[in-house]
């Protein structure tokens, strides 16, 4: 079964650190995503990702944060200089299609997750 | 006042047992609601998907949404020790790319 791959499973870094998060989608879905989750806390959307460019982000997603599709199989997040409160987990998901696409290609599958810690 | 409310729990049942997992929310512009699944230490895993009022069934699973309460519910049968997992319900206004998750419930099914 096609899944979405994610690297690394745990990145510890320092505080003020460049950090990249890498995903591989699911080779024939269109709609890219990256949420987080703090510990202990919901799941929350930071950006959605189509036809080469950001579709959406949160508030959460500032300017430390980008993503990029570098090469047509991976997709990053790159945090440019990390905070302490940017340690959580990052889940990269995908669809085939948006939300409203229905249950068959509208499902967002989400990778195991990377989890970020900033000391 | 948050855009959707889950009890966290945790939750505890013998197996067997019938579980009710809830959630509410105040956007009435949500229309797709979804259940997810989060064993831990792994992504969420989507288990129902709905986008009417009313009931939809698949196997063990019920979701139940009634917008008119701004409320909607997963119930699992025959609950199994395999299902203890945090579930999530999550939102969409079917515009937008994202979902809004509620903060999970956690359940555990004791054999």
């Amino acid at each position: 079964e096609p899944e979405v791959t994610q690297t690394p499973s745990h990145q510890v870094t320092q505080m003020g650190q460049e950090v990249i998060l890498r995903c591989v989608p699911i080779s024939n879905h269109l709609y890219f995503y990256w949420y987080r989750q703090i510990l202990g806390q919901k799941v929350e959307f930071l950006v959605s990702f189509y036809n080469n460019e950001i579709s959406e982000k949160s508030e959460i997603f500032d300017d430390q944060f980008s993503v990029e599709r570098p090469d047509g199989s991976n997709f990053t997040l790159k945090i440019r200089s990390t905070k302490l409160e940017d340690s959580a987990m990052y889940f990269c998901a995908s669809s085939e299609a948006g939300v409203a696409g229905g249950r068959r290609s509208g499902e967002l599958f989400f990778g195991e997750g990377s989890r970020l810690t900033v000391l | 006042q948050k855009e959707v409310e889950q009890d966290p729990g945790p939750l505890s049942v013998p197996e067997g047992a019938i579980v009710s997992l809830n959630c509410t929310y105040s956007n009435s512009a949500f229309q797709y609601f979804m259940w997810y699944r989060q064993y831990s230490r792994k992504g969420p895993e989507l288990l129902m998907y709905t986008y009417s009022s009313g009931n939809k069934e698949d196997g063990r699973f019920t979701a139940q949404v009634d917008k008119s309460s701004k409320y909607i519910s997963l119930f699992i049968r025959d609950s199994q020790p395999s299902d203890s997992a945090t579930y999530l319900c999550a939102m969409s206004d079917g515009s937008a790319r994202q979902l809004t998750f509620g903060s999970g419930t956690q359940l555990t099914v004791l054999p």
